[in-house]
């Protein structure tokens, strides 16, 4: 059975930095690009990040370039989304999702259950 | 960035009526590089179909999706007590791959 668990979430300062993490299981984690996903309160779905299979490829959306980090350490079968000066409308609840095939092109299959970041003071 | 706009934001209906969702690129998207997701609240978003019309694992059949180039619509074809949900649709062609702001499907 395929499972995303994410953790690290919490309150932050506006400022400050976070760094979560998902942990997958069920299938070959090298196999797949990975995705970070968020959803402000009251707000729809965010695409945030990706990441390829070997790490050598990531794309941003605008408003995080620069301040995040998307990495993976395949060893540890790990996903992770450092983040950098946080501003109060990063505040989200934060998904990690699987790509359905091995291509970059690919839908969202999987999705952990969210964890949820607080920036405030 | 391709921007998806999607309409109604809410939509009204009761249970065993159609629902019609769309969905705009603001350019053309191929629609073999088009998701929807179901969303509902306290739960991880559920694919449902992509590639124009392939309804993932376990999607019953009154799911469907028609169009194309920039002009996509989900049908709901008999709504059931658990279709009631926000709906995205999502294209995967180009990073940022983007969602819509998403369709409410309320009773």
């Amino acid at each position: 059975e395929v499972q995303l668990v994410e953790s690290g979430g919490g309150l932050v300062q506006p400022g400050g930095s976070l760094r979560l993490s998902c942990a997958a299981s069920g299938f070959t984690f090298t196999n797949y690009w990975m995705t970070w996903v968020r959803q402000a309160p009251g707000k729809g779905l965010e695409w945030v990040a990706n990441i390829k299979q070997d790490g050598s490829e990531k794309y941003y959306v605008d408003s995080v370039k620069g301040r995040f980090t998307i990495s993976r350490d395949n060893a540890k079968r790990s996903l992770y989304l450092q983040m950098d000066s946080l501003r109060a409308e990063d505040t989200a609840v934060f998904y990690c999702a699987r790509a359905l095939s091995t291509s970059q092109y690919s839908p969202l299959t999987y999705w952990g259950q969210g964890i949820l970041v607080t920036v405030s003071s | 960035e391709i921007v998806l706009t999607q309409s109604p934001g809410t939509l009204s209906l009761s249970p065993g009526e159609r629902a019609t969702l769309s969905c705009r690129t603001s350019r053309s998207v191929s629609s073999s590089y088009l998701a929807w997701y179901q969303h509902k609240p306290g739960q991880a978003p559920r694919l449902l179909i992509y590639s124009a019309s392939i309804r993932a694992t376990g999607i019953p059949d009154r799911f469907s999706v028609s169009g194309s180039g920039a002009d996509f619509t989900l049908t709901i074809s008999r709504l059931e007590p658990e279709d009631f949900a926000v709906y995205y649709c999502q294209q995967y062609v180009r990073s940022p791959q983007t969602f819509g702001q998403g369709t409410k499907v309320e009773v």
